[in-house]
């Protein structure tokens, strides 16, 4: 199975500010998408982000806020743009590889 | 749209006891079926799944099966340990193009020594 890092792990925001998470896999992926994790909650799918083309963004998010950049099979980055404390949430970046789906460790963002 | 309804926690066992998680779920096609785990400070993972009717997904002594006629996929241990702690969440693929996942709300179990 794919090796999925990010960074940083955890971060702590002050809000107004931006704040990119990095992603990178150990082997070329067509499909890589982003998650947000509320406190205590299910993930939601943020964006879909496949190489060559724009993201696609789930209903309620935006790429002004949420911007994304998937310049390589291997690699890719979600900004939270503009951060209030309810962006405080895990992010996990994810990506397809045959029929099973593999998640990153997760980005702790807290914005105070 | 689809969604994914699981019993809210937490569950609370004690070592050696059967487990049940609820799940069940709406989708307008033929989903393929996941159970993911998420242990204490760590990443989700795959727990098992299953892609059609009838299916049983199993790991760690873990069990579902994919039952098309009540649109669940419970899952099941015979006897629970103490590392199995953590927070579960089922979740469905609508197997289109998007491959998106769609996770229930996640329900945290708790096993005693």
């Amino acid at each position: 199975s794919a090796v999925i890092s990010q960074k940083p792990s955890r971060d702590i925001c002050q809000r107004g500010t931006s704040l990119t998470i990095q992603c990178q896999v150990d082997s070329q992926v067509t499909m890589m998408f982003w998650y947000r994790q509320q406190p205590g909650q299910s993930l939601t799918l943020i964006a879909t982000a496949n190489q060559g083309s724009e993201a696609t963004y789930e209903s309620g998010f935006v790429i002004d806020k949420f911007p994304i950049s998937r310049p390589n099979l291997t690699f890719s980055t979600l900004t939270v743009s503009n951060m209030s404390p309810e962006d405080s949430s895990i992010y996990l970046c994810s990506l397809r590889q045959g029929n099973e789906q593999y998640f990153g460790p997760g980005t702790r963002l807290t914005v105070t | 749209g689809d969604s994914v309804t699981q019993m809210e926690g937490p569950v609370t066992l004690s070592e050696e006891a059967f487990l049940t998680i609820n799940c069940t779920y709406t989708a307008t096609g033929y989903p393929s079926l996941f159970w993911y785990v998420q242990y204490p400070g760590e990443g989700l993972q795959l727990l098992l799944k299953a892609t059609k009717a009838d299916d049983k997904g199993s790991n760690k002594g873990f069990e579902a099966t994919y039952r098309k006629e009540t649109t669940s996929f419970h899952l099941e241990k015979g006897s629970v340990q103490v590392s199995d702690s953590a927070v579960y969440f089922c979740a469905l693929s609508d197997g289109g193009s998007s491959y998106k996942l769609i996770f229930g709300s996640g329900t945290r179990l708790l096993v005693r020594p």
